[in-house]
This record gives structure tokens, C-alpha cells and sequence, in this order.
């Protein structure tokens, strides 16, 4: 199984919702990523998590929440969004993230839509 | 100046022809990875490369570490193909720098 499954697809959300994308991976990749992507850019970092802990935080403002609850399983969680927050939101795993060396191969999600309104 | 620059970065071209698009980066790295991104899905690595050349079917990547720059070739195109390439650089940790994409149109 080489598959990073992303749930839902598509997420409609108002501004005082709470919503929770999904990730999840069985690779046993102990690094999981999420990336923000607006139309036609490339996709931005926001949250790196390595062997459960969290490594990065590229800065992200705090609406926006990670979690890890284990190692095949990455959440993110949404609260007070601005229509702005809308984009494709992207998970990623790959098998380590301090590697050091040539790296390891990253595996990507399907992606999840977010339209806030 | 990004860190990471494709050419270019639109590109149509007609079914069979031969396409070439260019990456060149100006950090050292220890890796290059090729992905593509079809509009509105997600990302599929297409190469990992550190070194030398790669084949898988009708798509070869190459790696020039000394000059700073990667190709990625698709022979015999076909409308399939279209899609977003993506080239991004790592450096000591697998955290990725993404080049701006090349979006390709095959048309049949």
C-alpha cells in the first residue's frame, strides 16, 4: 500500500465553523507534511510532523491546528477560517524527515478542496 | 529569484512530439524530485534523483549536480501527460522547495 489517503475531498465550511481534515498512511513513514496550495502555485509548507512530534510550524496562524495521534494519522483542525484560508490542502508522508542524506521518496495525497464562505 | 526556476512555464505541444522541461536551482541539495500534479488532484512523485538519469516508461529525468540543473523528458507525448510538473529540491532534511510548475497542454 503506497497510497496517502486524504478525507473528505471537497469541504464546504463557514467562517465560525470547526471542521477536521484527515490523512492517513500505512507505509510506516515516520514524517508527515501538510502543505497549503493555491491556484496555480506551488504548494507551501505549513506543518511538519516527525515520529509523532511536531518539527515544523512554518508560522501558520493558530486557526489552523495539527495533530498526530499516531503514527499513521494526521489531523488538521479548522476553526474561525477566513475565505482567504481557501485553497487545496495537501498531505504528505515520507520515511523520515531528518534523513541527512539523498532523502527518501515523499507520497502525496489526493488533496482536500477547503472552500471557507 | 527563486531558489528553484522551471522553463517554461507553459508548454503545449502535439501528440508524439518529444517534450523537455527544465529545472535549475542555486542551493546545494541532496535531492531532486520530479511530481505531477493533474488540475484539481493531488501530486504523484514521478522521480526521486540524486545523481545520473532515470527511466520509467516514456518519461527519463537527468541530473546535472555540478551545473545545478534537471530535465525531465516525455517522449511520444500524448493528452494524458497534460497536466502541472513540478520540479522540488531538497536540501539536508526532506522538507521540499518547490519550483513554480510547468503546465503542460498535449493536444491530440
Amino acid at each position: 500500500d503506497t497510497e496517502v489517503t486524504q478525507t473528505p475531498k471537497h469541504l464546504v465550511m463557514g467562517m465560525t465553523n470547526k471542521k477536521s481534515l484527515k490523512c492517513e498512511q500505512h507505509m510506516g513513514h515516520r514524517a508527515m507534511y501538510w502543505y497549503k496550495q493555491k491556484a496555480k502555485k506551488p504548494p507551501e509548507l505549513m506543518f511538519v510532523y516527525s515520529y509523532e512530534k511536531l518539527s515544523i510550524n512554518e508560522s501558520v496562524p493558530s486557526r489552523f491546528s495539527p495533530e498526530c495521534p499516531n503514527s499513521s494519522l494526521l489531523n488538521l483542525h479548522l476553526h474561525a477560517l477566513q475565505p482567504e484560508d481557501s485553497a487545496l490542502y495537501l498531505c504528505a508522508s515520507s520515511q523520515e524527515f531528518l534523513g541527512g542524506g539523498p532523502g527518501t521518496e515523499a507520497f502525496f495525497g489526493q488533496g482536500t478542496r477547503l472552500t471557507v464562505v | 529569484k527563486n531558489e528553484v526556476e522551471q522553463s517554461p512555464q507553459n508548454l503545449t505541444a502535439q501528440e508524439g512530439e518529444f517534450i523537455t522541461i527544465n529545472c535549475s536551482y542555486s542551493v546545494g541539495i541532496s535531492a531532486l524530485h520530479w511530481l505531477q500534479q493533474h488540475p484539481g488532484g493531488g501530486i504523484v512523485s514521478l522521480f526521486m534523483l540524486s545523481s545520473g538519469k532515470k527511466k520509467h516508461g516514456r518519461l527519463i529525468a537527468t541530473i546535472n549536480i555540478q551545473e545545478k540543473h534537471s530535465s525531465l523528458h516525455i517522449t511520444a507525448s500524448h493528452p494524458r501527460d497534460s497536466a502541472v510538473y513540478i520540479c522540488a529540491v531538497k536540501r539536508d532534511t526532506d522538507k521540499l522547495i518547490f519550483g513554480t510548475g510547468t503546465r503542460l497542454q498535449v493536444f491530440p
